[in-house]
């Protein structure tokens, strides 16, 4: 069965730093998104991106975060110079128009 | 704006008892999906059953169903003959368009 597969599962990383998620989505989706869970709290909306480009972003998503898909296949978050507030579990999802398939999901801690 | 509001944030249930989990939303729009996500221990979102609103007929998957009431803007769950492996957070989901909003979810413990 087909899956979303992201990596690494879990990366640790400090303060000011740059990092960057990896996602490789359903290979028929078309859109693709990045959600966020702080530990105890909601799944909250990051980006979506379709055709290649950002549809929508939240207010979460500032000049700190950006998105890729660089070669048709991975789909990359950045976070440009982390802070500890970044520290979270980001998904990584992916639809053909309908439901949303997650992957397992990267465990980020900013220290 | 779209809310998903997910009032239980904790039950529990005896295996092989029917625990209905609630979940309220609120949009102006007609044409929507409605979703069960389920969240192990493990962290990943697995997909439980999902409702178009234009259809009338509640979704089922196995012990699995809903109780979609449109005019109410209610989506329960229902898990018939709860298993152990049923316990994890429970995540209402609406979409509009091209984004999901997500309940803050439930807690489901299931007791042997």
């Amino acid at each position: 069965e087909p899956e979303v597969t992201q990596t690494p599962s879990h990366q640790v990383t400090q303060m000011g730093q740059e990092v960057i998620l990896r996602c490789v989505p359903i290979s028929n989706h078309l859109y693709f998104y990045w959600y966020r869970q702080i530990l105890g709290q909601k799944v909250e909306f990051l980006v979506s991106f379709y055709n290649n480009e950002i549809s929508e972003k939240s207010e979460i998503f500032d000049d700190q975060f950006s998105v890729e898909r660089p070669d048709g296949s991975n789909f990359t978050l950045k976070i440009r110079s982390t802070k500890l507030e970044d520290s979270a579990m980001y998904f990584c999802a992916s639809s053909e128009g309908v439901e949303a398939f997650f992957g397992q999901g990267t465990r980020l801690t900013v220290v | 704006a779209q809310t998903v509001t997910q009032s239980q944030p904790e039950m529990s249930v005896q295996e092989a008892e029917t625990v209905t989990l609630s979940c309220t939303y609120d949009t102006s729009e007609n044409n929507y999906y409605l979703f069960w996500y389920k969240q192990p221990p493990s962290r990943q979102m697995i997909l439980v059953i999902r409702q178009e609103a234009y259809k009338q007929q509640n979704a089922t998957e196995n012990r699995f169903s809903v109780n979609f009431q449109k005019a109410a803007k209610s989506f329960s769950l229902k898990i018939s003959d709860s298993q152990l492996g049923d316990t994890a957070m429970y995540f209402c989901a609406f979409r509009n368009f091209n984004k999901f909003y997500f309940g803050s979810g439930t807690k489901l413990n299931v007791k042997p």
